[in-house]
């Protein structure tokens, strides 16, 4: 099953593009890659999931790299309301479970 | 529409006793899993439902069990408390398994605190 490494924490400046890497050096040919979000032990939010191709939605953009051992969350013009722990998950294909690292701690500043 | 609803949002036990958590997914939904998240830690897996059937089981005692019924509605039971099974506990609910790239969206979570 693949692990996803994530930096513990970044900081970014308000309206500046948050940029949140994921290393998954050892993920599989059809493991989805998810990003979610939790801010103050809410449920997680959900973000975005890719496979192969960069994805696009309202909330992010997902960049994965050719080789898929890593990929990067961004977040185009980040708010204080982003401020929150993100989450890369590499779907696992055998045991159907999702596996949440620790995260990486964004905090947006004024 | 509803999002995925889950209760009581909070509760409190004692140790020895049974909780009972409920889940209700997203109209459509057919798949349900469980998650626990000890404080400052990344939520965990627990269970995986689909179509009424358990598809995955993760790294739990068998003091934790699930079920899911016919409206798709799910319960975790969780037997004999022990403290350190006060955590938030989290349903995530998609259309189908999650082996075909669903998007899987999470309630707001049952905070467990056993006493």
């Amino acid at each position: 099953d693949a692990k996803t490494t994530q930096p513990p924490s970044m900081d970014c400046a308000e309206g500046r593009a948050a940029n949140l890497p994921c290393n998954h050096s050892t993920i599989s040919g059809n493991e989805y890659v998810y990003w979610y979000r939790q801010i103050h032990s809410q449920g997680p939010q959900y973000i975005i999931h890719g496979l192969k191709n960069n994805e696009t939605n309202e909330m992010a953009s997902l960049i994965i790299t050719e080789d898929r051992k890593s990929s990067t969350l961004i977040l185009p013009h980040a708010t204080l309301r982003d401020t929150a722990v993100y989450y890369c998950i590499a779907l696992s294909y055998n045991n159907n479970d999702m596996r949440f690292g620790a995260g990486t701690r964004l905090t947006v500043k004024p | 529409d509803a999002g995925v609803t889950q209760s009581p949002t909070h509760l409190i036990k004692t140790r020895g006793q049974q909780v009972t958590l409920r889940c209700s997914p997203i109209s459509g939904h057919k798949s349900v899993s469980w998650y626990q998240q000890v404080l400052g830690q990344g939520p965990q897996f627990i269970f995986q439902y689909y179509e009424k059937e358990e598809r995955g089981r993760g790294n739990f005692p068998d003091r934790f069990s699930a079920r899911q019924f016919p409206n798709y509605s799910s319960e975790l039971n969780v037997n004999a408390l022990l403290l350190g099974d006060s955590a938030l506990y989290l349903c995530a609910s998609s259309p189908g398994p999650f082996l075909t790239g669903n998007t899987i969206y999470f309630g707001e979570g049952s905070w467990l605190t056993v006493v």
